[in-house]
């Protein structure tokens, strides 16, 4: 399977500042994608990253507020701009199209906790 | 290192079935364990199981935690082709202060009319 890590694993910010969050793999994979969790809810899909062009946004999700970059098939970062306290939340990094394994099966990074004062 | 095992890894039954998902953990410091539907790529809610030996119930659905041995089962009855789908678990633990989340490989099932 892949070996996905995500940094920094946790943080602590203030309102208005911007995080950056990183997802590294041990593998070259063909799609990345960037979910929200909140606590007793589904995961919520940010946006896919596309390697060498935008990433794919979903309804509710917008370029200026989550900007995503995704230099090579297998490091993706998505920053949260202009944070406030309802982007309180862990992070997750997912990976599809692993080398040697199915297609579309999908597997996750540990996560970022996220906290915004 | 956290781990979340899920077995089977795919399962192929017909319309009617009932079928037993499992999922087996090991956790440091335990909070929670979530059930999750994936059809295309944002996973749905299904259930979050915190104590042991409560069944949780939804329609055909339900889940069971297991403290001790550590493991959770989703059982789903007289299943429909809807139903189709990857069925992920998670499991939320407290490393360092900061609550993580470990999921499981999924499970993918098929249901044939």
């Amino acid at each position: 399977s892949a070996v996905i890590s995500q940094k920094p694993s946790r943080d602590i910010c203030q309102r208005g500042t911007s995080l950056t969050i990183q997802c590294q793999v041990d593998s070259q994979v063909t799609m990345m994608f960037w979910y929200r969790q909140q606590p007793g809810q589904s995961l919520t899909l940010i946006a896919t990253a596309n390697q060498g062009s935008e990433a794919t946004y979903e309804s509710g999700f917008v370029i200026d507020k989550f900007p995503i970059s995704r230099p090579n098939l297998t490091f993706s970062t998505l920053t949260v701009s202009n944070m406030s306290p309802e982007d309180s939340s862990i992070y997750l990094c997912s990976v599809e199209g692993v080398q040697g394994r199915s297609y579309n099966e999908q597997f996750f990074g540990p996560g970022t906790r996220l906290t915004v004062l | 290192e956290d781990k979340v095992v899920q077995s089977p890894l795919s399962l192929v039954v017909h319309e009617g079935d009932t079928v037993t998902l499992n999922c087996s953990y090991e956790v440091t410091n335990f909070r929670s364990l979530l059930w999750y539907k994936q059809e295309k790529k944002a996973p749905t809610f299904l259930f979050m199981l915190t104590s042991s030996g409560i069944e949780k119930k939804s329609g055909r659905l339900s889940s069971i935690l297991d403290k001790k041995e550590l493991f959770s089962i989703l059982n789903i009855t007289a299943t429909q082709t809807g139903d189709s789908a990857v069925y992920l678990c998670a499991v939320e633990g407290m490393v360092n202060a900061g609550n993580m989340l470990t999921f499981g490989g999924g499970t993918r099932l098929m249901v044939k009319p």
